[in-house]
């Protein structure tokens, strides 16, 4: 099993420019979640999808933050404009069905690290 | 508020010592706590997954601890390894539709 898989692995660009983040979760799994990790607040979830569908998007910190997942292997993170306080490492993870309510056990990518210049 | 606080924040020890990380959160009502492992560069692991009902939980090396009247965990590594360099994350869930709250984590550096 190659697990989560996400790229790029690194990411460096210029305030207000368009980045778009890419994960494929593992194959069977229909739950994905979206994480930014910082060194001030750990980790944070942004939003998280089961079965493809958006169930809890509170954690995006605002409009210049979207994502999609139009296919249960493939899952996007876009930020438009990216401004530097969005500089942070950004994990997926998935989870097998039937474990999303008590004793899910996420299994994360290895991240994308993004820097805003 | 539901929060979740470790310390220490950071930590050196000899290869070969133990070592305990500590874990206190507020989140109630409370379903599960499990502790995570993620290496520089890498993603979290899991280590354990404990339930209210659940004191300690073993996993090779590591043992976890879980007191649900005082609200702590801890972790507890035996017979320290140059691998176990790494950032130790322990996460709580409340109720089974609530999100998981992190703590942000112990840096645990083990030296020769």
């Amino acid at each position: 099993d190659a697990g989560v898989i996400q790229s790029p692995r690194h990411e460096v660009t210029e305030m207000g420019q368009e980045v778009t983040l890419r994960c494929k979760p593992i194959s069977g799994h229909n739950s994905l979640f979206w994480y930014r990790q910082t060194m001030m607040r750990g980790l944070e979830l942004l939003i998280y999808f089961n079965n493809n569908v958006p169930i809890d998007d509170s954690g995006m910190p605002e409009d210049r933050f979207s994502a999609k997942m139009p296919n249960a292997s493939f899952s996007t993170l876009k930020i438009q404009p990216s401004e530097p306080r969005d500089s942070a490492v950004y994990f997926c993870a998935s989870s097998p069905p039937g474990q999303l309510s008590v004793k899910e056990k996420l299994f994360f990518g290895s991240g994308t690290q993004l820097s805003v210049l | 508020k539901n929060q979740v606080e470790q310390s220490p924040q950071s930590l050196i020890i000899l290869e070969g010592k133990n070592c305990t990380l500590q874990c206190n959160y507020t989140v109630s009502p409370f379903s599960n706590l499990r502790w995570y492992k993620q290496d520089t560069g890498r993603g979290p692991v899991s280590l354990t997954i404990m339930t209210f009902s659940e004191n300690t939980k073993s996993n090779g090396r590591y043992t976890a601890t879980l007191d649900a009247d005082t609200k702590q965990s801890s972790l507890h590594i035996t017979a320290s390894q140059l691998s176990d360099s790494a950032s130790y994350i322990c996460v709580v869930r409340g109720g089974t539709a609530s999100k998981l709250t992190f703590g942000t984590g112990t840096r645990l550096q083990v030296t020769l």
